[in-house]
């Protein structure tokens, strides 16, 4: 498998423009994560995913931020109007459990966005 | 979730043992114990996971006491490529809202020759 893959690497966008991260996780997996990284605040949980639906959402900053998970191998990370203040590197994880104890997930290369 | 706390940062020799301690004073009784290594430009990467005891692996050894209040890391021979952030982690795997893993700040080791 060619693990979590991430799209785009990087993006620079103005200001007030829409933009749409994009995750595929690594096939047979059950939970996938969505993780904002700057250095002020570190590694932050954003929302998670079990078996596509949505479980807790309460590290979303704000309601500027959506993110679905339409099927098994592709969720989306959308910020409409994006800021400034949303530059970070937005990793993608994804894990599998299937009836062990291990909480190994999987990151992504993770997205580069710049907002100017 | 149980909070963590490990030292901001460490410095060490290359081939020498580190050991990375942290401390977990509220962990539950369901709760593991999970660290990660993140390197500059990559997503963290999983090293190793324990409940008590000792777990050793290819990678690194953890150390976790009877009262499982912290755990150590311990990196045998460190060479430049170890360089990284590691990450304590402490939660319940995958239940409910305790399923989701917590990051705190992480440790910086710097290895130099």
């Amino acid at each position: 498998d060619a693990g979590v893959i991430q799209s785009p690497r990087h993006e620079v966008t103005e200001m007030g423009q829409e933009v749409t991260l994009r995750c595929k996780p690594i096939s047979g997996h059950d939970y996938l994560f969505w993780y904002r990284q700057t250095m002020m605040r570190g590694l932050e949980l954003l929302i998670y995913f079990n078996n596509n639906v949505p479980i807790d959402d309460s590290g979303m900053p704000e309601d500027r931020f959506s993110a679905k998970m339409p099927n098994a191998s592709f969720s989306t990370l959308k910020i409409q109007p994006s800021e400034p203040r949303d530059s970070a590197v937005y990793f993608c994880a994804s894990s599998f459990i299937g009836g062990g104890s291990s909480t190994e997930a999987f990151f992504g290369q993770g997205t580069r966005l710049t907002v100017v | 979730l149980a909070k963590t706390t490990q030292p901001i940062s460490m410095d060490s020799y290359e081939g020498q043992e580190v050991n990375i301690t942290c401390s977990h004073n509220n962990i539950a009784t369901n709760d593991y114990i999970t660290w990660y290594q993140q390197f500059p430009s990559q997503g963290p990467r999983f090293i190793i996971q324990g409940y008590k005891t000792k777990v050793t692996n290819e990678v690194a050894s953890l150390f976790i006491p009877a009262d499982r209040k912290s755990s150590t890391l311990s990196l045998p021979r460190v060479s430049l490529s170890d360089t990284a952030v590691y990450y304590c982690l402490v939660g319940v795997p995958y239940t409910g809202t305790a399923s989701k893993l917590t990051f705190g700040t992480g440790t910086r080791l710097q290895v130099t020759l």
